[in-house]
């Protein structure tokens, strides 16, 4: 059974920093793509980030581009993100996902239950 | 502003049929990417309901469809019932090398 645990949420002040990590199970982790989506308190769905299965493509939303960092152990199944200089607009669920792994397809077929982060003084 | 356009709400009667419409641009979904569906229940991680325009993961009902033309998708859900109420998103890629997502719709149940 595929399960993705998400970790790291909590408050942190405007301008601070925290780190994100997402541990799987359940499938070869080393095989997939893997991105985190966000949905801020009212609002919809927001990509954030995409680390290819080997961790050395990375992509990411203009919104966090330059303040957050995605990466993975694969010798440890887990996928993180180091989000520095943090401004009260990320306050948001953060979701871990698992691409599907189809070509040219970019879907999530499993995702975690997501952990709240709130940046406010 | 999400870059795919939904309706804020969509309601029907249970047993009826519903669509969501999902619309796009030449850059997304009319760039000929894949559309894909997602269920959103309070409290629960989002789910996969449709992929590849019109596919059904394993476990999906066959109430729920989907399609694609154009610059367009659409989402739809036969025999509704009361379980179906929730929020839906339609997400794609970007040729700006983006994924993204539509705005989401809830749907209600009358």
């Amino acid at each position: 059974e595929v399960q993705l645990l998400e970790s790291g949420g909590g408050l942190v002040q405007p301008g601070g920093s925290l780190r994100l990590s997402c541990a799987a199970s359940g499938f070869t982790f080393s095989n997939y793509a893997m991105r985190w989506v966000r949905q801020a308190p009212g609002k919809g769905l927001e990509w954030v980030s995409t680390i290819n299965d080997g961790g050395f493509r990375t992509f990411y939303a203009d919104s966090v581009k330059g303040r957050f960092i995605i990466s993975r152990d694969n010798s440890k199944n887990t996928m993180y993100l180091q989000m520095n200089n943090l401004r009260a607009e990320d306050t948001a669920i953060y979701y871990c996902a698992k691409d599907m792994g189809l070509t040219r397809s970019w879907a999530s077929d499993y995702w975690g239950q997501g952990t709240l982060v709130t940046v406010s003084s | 502003q999400s870059v795919l356009t939904q309706p804020p709400s969509v309601s029907g009667a249970p047993g009826q049929r519903v669509t969501i419409s999902c619309t796009g641009s030449r850059s997304n979904i009319g760039a000929d990417y894949d559309v894909h569906w997602y269920q959103l229940l309070p409290g629960t991680a989002p789910k996969l309901l449709i992929y590849g325009n019109n596919n059904r993961p394993s476990g999906v009902p066959d109430r729920f469809s989907g399609s694609k033309s154009g610059t367009s998708a659409s989402l739809a859900i036969t025999g509704l019932q009361a379980e179906d109420e929730a929020d839906y998103y339609c997400q794609s890629f970007d040729s700006s090398l983006s994924l993204v997502f539509g705005g989401g719709t809830k749907l209600t149940v009358l």
